[in-house]
């Protein structure tokens, strides 16, 4: 099962910030946390991960709490192509088998 | 793109039949993880091969099973296929354990 969880649904206005929460209270002090997002009928596609500090990179930034609880994605100025379900994933970088185990994720949806 | 490439995109089959879905990874990626994503449910992992060896595997049944070649692409098999096994099938790519990068899927229906 998940171990995150994530409101079913958002909206974000054309040109605003758009602010994805995600509660992961369980999370052990090995796990990542991990952003996706499948846009309709495509692969999923990587957005950002991280441990403990703050990360950004050309697609967002990613804001993890410092008990490590929680955290926020952050798509900075929202298009409409960015309307899409967006997943966040904890998730163990080890050797070995360390698959992505997707929950239901939020839907996103960018409004002109 | 990801430079992860599917095929076929689209395939129709009908209970019991047998399918083959394959899969090329990124260059330079030696991991593929095979996912299956049911009508508005996130994907569930099905297996992971790294290697040519398989070193993981989620709750799917023995019908279910893979290859990996030498130049790291890979194959899902299906056996005797059922309705609810109509899904997107996605594989993902990764150098080892780090970030996976994922194809646009094969939708397959099961009639």
């Amino acid at each position: 099962d998940a171990k995150t969880t994530q409101p079913p649904s958002m909206d974000c206005a054309e040109g605003r910030a758009a602010n994805l929460p995600c509660n992961h209270s369980t999370i052990s002090g090995n796990e990542y946390v991990y952003w996706y997002r499948q846009i309709h009928s495509q692969g999923p596609q990587y957005i950002i991960h991280g441990l403990k500090n703050n990360e950004t990179n050309e697609m967002a930034s990613l804001i993890i709490t410092e008990d490590r609880k929680s955290s926020t994605l952050i798509l900075p100025h929202a298009t409409l192509r960015d309307t899409a379900v967006y997943y966040c994933i904890v998730r163990a970088i080890v050797s070995g088998n360390t698959p992505l185990v997707f929950g239901k994720g939020t839907r996103l949806s960018v409004i002109a | 793109e990801t430079g992860v490439t599917q095929s076929p995109t689209h395939l129709i089959k009908t209970r019991g039949q047998q399918v083959t879905l394959r899969c090329s990874s990124q260059s330079g990626h030696n991991t593929v993880s095979w996912y299956q994503q049911a009508l508005g449910q996130g994907p569930q992992f099905i297996f992971q091969y790294y290697r040519e060896e398989e070193n993981g595997r989620g709750n799917f049944p023995p019908r279910f099973s893979g290859l990996q070649f030498p130049n790291y692409s890979s194959e899902l098999n299906v056996n005797a296929l059922e309705l609810d096994d109509s899904a997107l099938y996605l594989c993902a790519s990764s150098l080892a354990a780090n970030e996976q990068f994922f194809g646009p899927g094969t939708r397959l229906t099961v009639l």
